[in-house]
């Protein structure tokens, strides 16, 4: 498979704290995204980074990417009840095909 | 902008019945979009590209006589899940990508997503 992978899969955290999510792939990529489904929900889209990236921010999310590694992190810092979601990464490589992570549910504590 | 509507947003049919889905991107137009399957508390898989004008591209493993693609025109795409069974149901995603000069398709715009029940 394809797929990418993702870990944890499931995160709870108290509000405040920051959290930290990892997402492993296969191939050679052009972008990697991260994208946000509240439960039953469509995805919302948070942040792109391009294969010649290696970090960028919006707001309260850090996204760094290592192409040797085959590796990115979505780091949520100051966590609110509201981020509570299952965070996908999706990357790409050549077209605009993209490839699903396996997701971390992340749960924030009030 | 950069919205993309689903509908329905849900429907329960019987077996052997076919479902229609409709995307529409709604304030820009999309000459691909792809549609997506999701499985309760897993991962989105891409099952068909639906390029406007022409035939979708499937993914290996999913039948294209199961899953009809149309995509008429450049704000809209339809899924067709043909004979349906129960374990067609699932939740269905469709997204679209405004082309943007030469980086076209990068930021894909999610539909809502229709949850599909078949009894």
């Amino acid at each position: 498979s394809q797929q990418g992978e993702e870990d944890p899969q499931a995160l709870s955290i108290q509000e405040g704290e920051n959290a930290t999510m990892n997402c492993s792939y296969k191939t050679s990529i052009n972008n990697l995204q991260w994208y946000r489904q509240n439960s039953g929900r469509g995805l919302v889209h948070l942040i792109l980074i391009r294969s010649n990236e290696r970090e960028k921010h919006s707001g309260r999310l850090r996204v760094t990417l290592d192409t040797s590694k085959k590796s990115s992190s979505l780091l949520i810092t100051a966590s609110r009840a509201a981020d509570t979601a299952s965070y996908f990464c999706a990357t790409a490589a050549g077209t605009y095909k993209y490839i699903f992570g396996t997701g971390t549910r992340l749960k924030v504590l009030a | 902008g950069a919205v993309v509507s689903q509908h329905p947003s849900w429907v329960i049919c019987k077996s052997g019945t076919s479902v229609k889905i409709e995307c529409r991107s709604l304030d820009f137009q999309a000459t691909t979009m792809f549609w997506y399957r999701q499985f309760p508390k897993q991962s989105l898989m891409l099952m068909a590209t639906s390029n406007e004008g022409s035939k979708a591209t499937y993914e290996q493993g999913v039948e294209k006589d199961k899953f009809l693609i149309n995509h008429a025109s450049l704000t809209l795409s339809t899924l067709t899940v043909t004979s349906a069974h129960p374990e067609d149901s699932s939740f269905y995603i469709c997204s679209a990508s405004p082309p943007t000069g030469g980086r076209g398709g990068e930021t894909q715009y999610f539909g809502p997503g229709t949850r599909l029940l078949v009894l």
